[in-house]
């Protein structure tokens, strides 16, 4: 089965400088998406950003950007020139690619409290 | 409409009672799914919904946890004799498909039973 790890509850970042989110996964599929969503305190999961594992090019969506490294199963988050407005809990989850154990359900980590200082 | 709808946003019941949670999806989209969110966790997946067709349910914690789409779009996630580790949030995802599409999700509904 796929698991999803995020080892930081919390982490903390000066506005306008920039810090990263590890997430860690296991699996033994060789094709599979990765997502980032945001959940600010109104509940609502928004995209953040993902990744195809088949691409090898990293994810870039303005500020943010994703390290995937696919032999290490990690996909951390770098989020630049952060903002009062990044302030959110951060998720890290796994789709397997269509035929796959679970080609349609999201496996989720469980969360980054991301905090932005002013 | 414009995004995934969910209501009630909060419903507080007493144990014991049964509880209905609904899901409007966003116009279109082919597949919904329900996730279970406990406090300070990521979702868990409960279930499933192709159009009208509830693909997979192996997610339900127990046979008190019910959901259907009758006619392919609203859902309605329905827990009979509510206890209080149903406590929870409830999030409704939609999508084009299921193949390729990202999930797009509602507000959810935070459930606290007393």
């Amino acid at each position: 089965a796929q698991t999803v790890t995020q080892s930081q509850p919390e982490m903390s970042v000066q506005e306008a400088e920039t810090v990263t989110l590890s997430c860690t996964y296991d699996t033994s599929e060789s094709d599979y998406y990765l997502f980032w969503y945001k959940q600010p305190p109104s509940r609502q999961m928004i995209l953040v950003i993902r990744q195809e594992a088949y691409k090898q090019q990293n994810a870039t969506e303005n500020r943010f950007s994703v390290n995937f490294q696919k032999a290490a199963k990690s996909f951390s988050l770098k989020i630049s020139d952060s903002q009062l407005g990044d302030a959110a809990m951060y998720f890290c989850a796994y789709r397997s690619a269509p035929g796959g154990a679970s080609n349609y359900q999201l496996i989720w980590g469980a969360g980054t409290k991301l905090i932005i200082k002013p | 409409g414009a995004g995934v709808s969910q209501s009630p946003r909060y419903k507080v019941a007493k144990r014991g009672q049964d509880v209905a949670l609904r899901c409007d999806p966003i116009s279109g989209h082919v597949s919904l799914f329900w996730y279970q969110q406990a406090l300070g966790q990521g979702p868990e997946f409960l279930t499933y919904f192709q159009n009208e067709a509830q693909l997979d349910k192996s997610g339900l914690p127990s046979d008190r946890f019910f959901a259907e789409r009758p006619e392919g779009s609203v859902s309605t996630l329905k827990i009979q004799r509510t206890q209080q580790e149903d406590s929870a949030v409830y999030l409704c995802a939609s999508s084009l498909d299921r193949a390729h599409q990202p999930q797009h999700f509602g507000d959810g509904t935070r459930l606290s039973i007393l």
